[in-house]
């Protein structure tokens, strides 16, 4: 079956501008993850919704983001009045479910290939 | 708590030999490990994980690890290098435990010499 996909694939914004990320997680999977990864760094963790439910959004750098999965499915990232110190590549992963509380119970998170955002 | 340190950010092997990249952990909980390889230009790719089963993991693409509790480490090696395996490692790290996300490590890049 189809993967994560991602789109769009690269996006330009002027600093100040809105931005809109979309995620398509694997068909069925309950829980999504957003990551934003650096230059030269590895992927931090952003965001994760179960279902709908945004059930933690300790990442988000700032309240300049903003993400949504209003059906459960697809996934939108937004970033208002973007920053040069936003660019970087923004990935999104997806997996069959999640026990909470259950150490070591972690699903296998599929990963999308990234928008890359550059903010000029 | 939980992070991962990544011991090596570049590893340069010659073709045909053996790779070593090494990785210690910390955690809070009981932890799920993971190897995750990032070819230019892709997404990342499971290579392999470790959920408290057997502490040697066989992955894909030869790549195995083993899970060292006494020693926090969970390293990655393959016996023969090819130059496909050039790409960009990454030691990963979920304690189930309240964080919900993945900690990465800062990655290593492995070159292979021909």
């Amino acid at each position: 079956g189809a993967g994560v996909s991602q789109s769009p694939r690269y996006k330009v914004a002027k600093r100040g501008q809105d931005v809109a990320l979309r995620c398509d997680p694997i068909s069925g999977h309950v829980s999504l993850f957003w990551y934003q990864q650096a230059l030269g760094q590895g992927p931090e963790f952003l965001t994760y919704f179960q279902n709908e439910a945004q059930l933690d959004k300790s990442g988000l750098p700032s309240d300049r983001f903003f993400a949504e999965r209003p059906e459960g499915s697809v996934s939108t990232l937004k970033i208002q009045r973007t920053q040069q110190e936003d660019s970087a590549v923004y990935l999104c992963a997806s997996s069959t479910k999640r026990l909470a509380g259950f150490p070591g119970s972690t699903d296998t998170q599929y990963f999308g290939p990234g928008t890359r955002l550059t903010v000029l | 708590a939980q992070s991962v340190t990544q011991l090596d950010s570049h590893v340069s092997v010659s073709e045909g030999t053996p790779v070593l990249l090494r990785c210690n952990y910390s955690s809070s909980y009981s932890p799920s490990l993971f190897w995750y390889v990032q070819h230019p230009n892709k997404g990342l790719q499971l290579l392999l994980k470790y959920t408290s089963a057997a502490t040697l993991v066989k992955g894909i693409n030869g790549f195995e690890a083993e899970f060292k509790k006494s020693e926090t480490s969970f390293h990655l090696t393959k016996p023969s290098a090819h130059m496909s395996d050039a790409a960009e490692y990454f030691c990963v790290v979920s304690s189930g435990g309240g964080a919900d996300g993945l900690t990465f490590g800062k990655g290593t890049h492995l070159i292979i010499q021909p």
